[in-house]
């Protein structure tokens, strides 16, 4: 099976860089995943780690390391809109893929 | 493309009644996912498909909840003599397949239900 341990809460000033962690317990593992969502809405689709390594889109970076069984979401010149819950998502290998999302951590962007 | 809809967005029943939900996905995803989320969590798998076959449903998941995806395009989900545990909102996901694998998905708004 798949758990995935993330911080429950992360406070982070306008502008500033805040990383968001995220760390499994699984078999069969494939890929990373990260999601927001804001409070009364649906998540929304972020980054994918299929690799090790570093992932780049825009503002928002994912980090995947399989050996460490870690991983991470980089979020630079935060805005207030940026203010949401932050979910990583384990993908099984083979062929049944149900994905298992974390715990979630709640970001708040302080001016 | 019009996204991922469900119906209805707000359910709220009396204990022990049945209930449906329906989900579009978007047209050309192939994988269908289920989800259950309660607040303050992060959403909890129930089951997939792809296209028209069920391939997992969550060892959680009791007897009184079904899925169906008739012609491997629009799914329901319904819930028998539904608790108050039921209570939650119910997501639903699509996404394509890429080399053999989903990498992302596509969340529908939810439907919000209250049992009373």
């Amino acid at each position: 099976g798949q758990s995935l341990e993330q911080p429950s809460e992360v406070t982070a000033v306008e502008g500033a860089i805040v990383q968001i962690n995220c760390t499994y317990q699984t078999s069969g593992f494939y890929g990373l995943s990260w999601y927001q969502q804001h409070d009364g809405g649906a998540p929304t689709f972020l980054s994918y780690n299929a690799l090790d390594g570093l992932e780049e889109t825009g503002r928002f970076s994912s980090f995947l390391s399989r050996s460490d069984s870690y991983g991470y979401l980089l979020l630079q010149e935060l805005q207030m809109k940026d203010s949401a819950s932050y979910f990583c998502a384990g993908s099984g290998s083979g062929g049944y893929q149900k994905v298992t999302f974390g715990t979630g951590t709640k970001l708040q962007v302080i001016p | 493309d019009t996204g991922v809809s469900q119906n209805p967005r707000h359910k709220i029943t009396k204990r022990g009644q049945n209930v449906t939900f329906r989900c579009d996905p978007i047209s050309e995803h192939n994988r269908l996912y289920w989800y259950r989320q309660t607040l303050g969590q992060g959403p909890e798998f129930l089951t997939y498909f792809q296209n028209e076959a069920q391939l997992e449903k969550s060892r959680l998941l009791s007897d009184r909840f079904s899925a169906e995806r008739p012609k491997g395009s629009f799914s329901t989900l319904e819930i028998q003599r539904t608790e108050q545990g039921d209570s939650a909102m119910y997501l639903c996901a699509s996404s394509p397949i890429r080399g053999g694998y989903s990498y992302e998905q596509y969340f529908g708004p939810g439907t919000r239900l209250t049992v009373t």
